[in-house]
């Protein structure tokens, strides 16, 4: 168990619509990073949160935002669903430059 | 574009055996992290090993880094039908808030 729990584990959408994730992170961690990974492929990296504040962004578009919260939990919105959008979602939280530890994940299908 | 490759993309032992990952990535590190994914869900946090290290140890596990091959190697010794799973290296890249992923390592652990 790492500490890291992320809600909902799976979700199904209509391409077109919008969708909330969010993430709990671990107690003491004030830096919270989002991954999508498509099947068979390896996590790529969103964007990261740290004290509220973006610090990094991946190659997304703006549909994906985020939101860090005082008690460093963590948001990602995705705006206008793509069928491409269908993946797993990770949320990791940690110090900054130390070990990251990830939660469950929330498993996004878009149709 | 993932900067991490692991080399063998797929890994199939008698329990018992050795199993040998390679990682090898592209630009400066801060530090680089090894994952173990057990299907498709969140990713167990395995080791961290810091640029200016050459070898960590945790358990059965044994990474090493070489930096000017810019490369790592993940050992599982006396391997168990439990870690059956997919392997993942990540680099913290310098001046980069992000982890960033290769494809992974598939490994299988026959009994």
């Amino acid at each position: 168990e790492t500490g890291v729990t992320q809600s909902p584990t799976h979700l199904i959408k209509t391409r077109g619509q919008q969708v909330t994730l969010r993430c709990s992170s671990q107690s003491g961690h004030n830096t919270v990073s989002w991954y999508q990974q498509a099947l068979g492929q390896g996590p790529q990296f969103i964007f990261q949160y740290y004290r509220e504040e973006e610090n990094g962004r991946g190659n997304f578009p703006p549909r994906f935002s985020g939101l860090q919260f005082p008690n460093y939990s963590s948001e990602l919105n995705v705006n206008a669903l793509e069928l491409d959008d269908s993946a797993l979602y990770l949320c990791a939280s940690s110090l900054v430059w130390t070990e990251a530890f990830f939660g469950q994940g929330t498993r996004l299908t878009v149709v | 574009s993932q900067q991490g490759e692991e080399d063998p993309q797929a890994l199939s032992i008698q329990e018992g055996e050795n199993a040998t990952m390679n990682c090898s990535y592209k630009t400066s590190i801060n530090n680089l992290q090894w994952y173990r994914q057990n299907s498709g869900r969140g990713l167990v946090h395995l080791i961290l090993i810091r640029s200016n290290e050459r070898e960590k140890h945790s358990g059965r596990l044994r990474v090493t880094l070489d930096t000017s091959k810019k490369s790592s190697s993940l050992l599982i010794t006396a391997s168990r039908a439990a870690d059956t799973a997919s392997y993942f290296c990540a680099t913290g890249i310098q001046g980069a808030q992000k982890l960033v992923f290769g494809q992974g390592t598939r490994l299988t652990i026959n009994p």
